[in-house]
């Protein structure tokens, strides 16, 4: 079957750097894509990994190893208002999106 | 720019009611739409999608039926809703061209069931 795996929560503290692994296991691979959803909102598109490598935007950087079946967010100079879940999606090779669990982001100051 | 919009925000409906949300995207032509679920706490569960008018593809059996009366309007229905069918319901888009098909959601509509 196809799986995707998160941890389901994690606690950083406000300025601090955080790593929120992924790993997968699909039919396929078309692309890895993060999100990010505050509660009771909708996510919003972070970021998406095609190739083997790490991908910049800002304070926020998504890594990808197809060949470990491996992705990683790590998030910089982490703000109050990064407390949210991260949701990690795989695109598999019927270009569906294979969604994990989310991981809830605790920030504490 | 592209929007997408969903209604209801919010809907309280008794057990074996019929349900009717609706999806609306402006700014794109011949959209890819989705509809997911969202119980508490997990992850996103793909309901149905569509790739043109009246075209649906079902991921899941259940109780829920889609439609696709014009390109960018997606409805989701149910004849008769069922305790299990509350959670939170997200419209999605995407273009379907090119070499990154990412999806944009909508606000999304928290449903309960009682």
């Amino acid at each position: 079957g196809q799986n995707i795996d998160q941890p389901t929560e994690m606690t950083a503290t406000e300025g601090a750097i955080v790593q929120i692994n992924c790993t997968y296991q699909t039919s396929g691979f078309n692309g890895l894509f993060w999100y990010q959803q505050h509660a009771g909102e909708a996510p919003t598109f972070l970021s998406y990994n095609v190739l083997d490598g790490l991908e910049e935007k800002g304070r926020f950087s998504s890594f990808l190893s197809r060949s470990k079946g491996y992705s990683y967010l790590l998030l910089k100079e982490l703000q109050m208002k990064d407390s949210a879940s991260y949701l990690c999606a795989v695109m598999d090779s019927n270009y569906q999106l294979i969604w994990g669990a989310g991981t809830k982001l605790i920030i504490k100051p | 720019s592209q929007t997408i919009h969903q209604w209801p925000a919010t809907l309280v409906q008794p057990v074996g009611s019929p349900l009717s949300l609706e999806c609306t995207v402006e700014g794109t032509s011949n959209p890819n739409l989705y509809w997911y679920r969202q119980a508490a706490g997990r992850g996103l569960q793909l309901l149905f999608y569509s790739v043109g008018i009246g075209q649906i593809s079902s991921e899941v059996p259940q109780n829920l039926s889609a439609s696709r009366p014009q390109d960018r309007q997606f409805i989701l229905s149910s004849k008769k809703l069922l305790l299990s069918d509350s959670g939170f319901y997200l419209c999605a888009w995407s273009s379907g061209t090119g070499d990154v098909d990412t999806q944009y959601f909508g606000p999304g509509t928290r449903l309960t069931v009682l």
